[in-house]
C-alpha cells in the first residue's frame, strides 16, 4: 500500500449522510492529497496538504472539507453526500510538492 | 490549464513485444512528469519520475522520456509480458504545483 493507509475500502450512504474518510501514512512525508477518480474523468485532485498545518483547495473541493490531523494523518469529510460523489477516492503521500507521489488502496465510495 | 491526453486508449500485444506508450501536455511549464501503472480495483503504483531538466528515466524494462518543448513523453516497455497489463497514467506537475492525469492507456500483453 506504498506506506498509505485508507479506511474504509467500501462505503454506501443515502443522499443527505455525512461521513469521513480516513488516511494515514508511515513515511512522515511532509505533504498529502487528496484524489477523485471517475471513469471518462481520469484522477482529479480535490484538496491538498504541502505540509503540516496547511491546507489548499485542489481542482475539485466543491462538498468537501478535510483535516490534516498531524503530520500523519490527513482526513476528508462529506459534510452531506450526494450521489455525484459517487467515486473512488485516493490518498497519497509525497516529500513534498515536486516528489514522487505514493498512492493509497483507495476508498469506494457510492452514494444512493 | 494544462491538458494531458494519453493515446492509445487501449493496446493489445503479443507477449514479447517492445511497445511505447504516449503521452501529451499542453502547458510546457511543468516540473516534472510521473508514470503510473494501476491494476483493475487497485490504488496507482509509481513507476518513474523526470524532473523536467531531465531527457529520461530508466527502470527495469521501462524507459521514460521527456520532451519538454513538445509537450511529450514516451512510456517504452521492453520485452512485454502478461504481468505487465494494466492500466498507464501519466500525470504532470504543472505551475499550480498539482498533478493533472491523462485518462491512461489499457495495455493488454496476450501470452
Amino acid at each position: 500500500n506504498a506506506g498509505v493507509t485508507q479506511t474504509p475500502k467500501f462505503q454506501v450512504l443515502k443522499t443527505g449522510q455525512s461521513m469521513t474518510l480516513q488516511c494515514a501514512q508511515d513515511m512522515n512525508h511532509n505533504s498529502m492529497y487528496w484524489y477523485r477518480q471517475d471513469p471518462g474523468m481520469g484522477l482529479r485532485l480535490i484538496y491538498y496538504s504541502a505540509s503540516e498545518g496547511t491546507t489548499d483547495k485542489g481542482e475539485v473541493p466543491n462538498g468537501y472539507n478535510v483535516s490534516r490531523l498531524n503530520k500523519r494523518e490527513f482526513s476528508l469529510r462529506l459534510e452531506s453526500a450526494a450521489p455525484s460523489q459517487t467515486s473512488v477516492y485516493f490518498c497519497a503521500r509525497a516529500s513534498g510538492p515536486g516528489y514522487e507521489q505514493y498512492f493509497g488502496p483507495g476508498t469506494r465510495l457510492t452514494v444512493t | 490549464k494544462q491538458e494531458v491526453t494519453q493515446i492509445p486508449a487501449a493496446l493489445s500485444v503479443p507477449e514479447g513485444e517492445n511497445l511505447v506508450l504516449n503521452c501529451s501536455f499542453t502547458d510546457s511549464a511543468i516540473y516534472n512528469l510521473q508514470w503510473f501503472r494501476q491494476d483493475p480495483g487497485k490504488g496507482l503504483t509509481s513507476l518513474l519520475l523526470i524532473q523536467s531538466s531531465q531527457r529520461e528515466q530508466t527502470s527495469g524494462r521501462l524507459n521514460a522520456s521527456l520532451d519538454k518543448s513538445s509537450g511529450r513523453s514516451t512510456l517504452y516497455i521492453a520485452a512485454s509480458q502478461p504481468g505487465d497489463s494494466a492500466t498507464y497514467l501519466c500525470a504532470v506537475d504543472g505551475s499550480a504545483r498539482q498533478l493533472t492525469f491523462g485518462s491512461g492507456t489499457q495495455l493488454t500483453v496476450l501470452p
